[in-house]
């Protein structure tokens, strides 16, 4: 069965350092997403991304982050200067269509320490 | 996002049925229901949806009441591999993201 794939599975990095994180959707998915969950919180969206574009963001997605599709299968997001709160687990998910009756499939995480 | 109100735990012994309600009495007409759950360490996964009609796949059944307020998850045999963070959402028009809730916090004893 095909399933959204993360790496690493776990990033240990200093405050103020870049991080991409690194994620492979389902291959003929064309909706990307991410998602995060601090320790014991709720799971929380970030950012849609569909053709080349972000399609929505959500307020913690501010100018620190970014999403990028680089090749025809890599969904990366890129934390450009680390803060502590930013430790968290992060979840790449992706989807067939956008309609609401379809599913998001979501990967296995990467876990963010930032020390 | 519509909200959904469910408990914050419930448990059940293992092989037997579980009903984990969710109430969604602000529920739109074309909003549809989904069921995620989440094992511990693990990413939320995909479970069941519905809209109107009840549904069954391989992994549960969704009981969807007649006026759409409330819905009912159903895990025929419990498994000890059950227990995980059930999570009803609403779907609407409104954006392409999931709003995750706290969810349900199910323990299966042995």
């Amino acid at each position: 069965e095909p399933e959204v794939t993360q790496t690493p599975s776990h990033q240990v990095t200093q405050m103020g350092q870049e991080v991409i994180l690194r994620c492979v959707p389902i291959s003929n998915h064309l909706y990307f997403y991410w998602y995060r969950q601090i320790l014991g919180q709720k799971v929380e969206f970030l950012v849609s991304f569909y053709n080349n574009e972000i399609s929505e963001k959500s307020e913690i997605f501010d100018d620190q982050f970014s999403v990028e599709r680089p090749d025809g299968s890599n969904f990366t997001l890129k934390i450009r200067s680390t803060k502590l709160e930013d430790s968290a687990m992060y979840f790449c998910a992706s989807s067939e269509t956008l309609l609401k009756s379809y599913e998001q499939y979501f990967g296995p995480g990467t876990r963010l320490t930032v020390t | 996002d519509a909200k959904t109100t469910q408990p914050n735990s419930m448990e059940s012994n293992e092989e037997e049925p579980v009903h984990l309600p969710c109430n969604h009495s602000t529920i739109s007409g074309t909003d549809y229901i989904h069921w995620y759950r989440q094992l511990p360490s693990q990413g939320p996964e995909y479970v069941i949806h519905g809209l109107t009609s009840n549904v069954n796949n391989r992994m549960a059944s969704l009981a969807i009441a007649e006026d759409r307020k409330s819905s009912t998850l159903i895990l025929h045999r419990a498994t000890l591999r059950d227990a995980a963070v059930y999570y009803c959402i609403l779907r609407d028009d409104t954006g392409n993201q999931f709003y995750f809730g706290t969810g349900t916090s199910l323990t299966v004893i042995p």
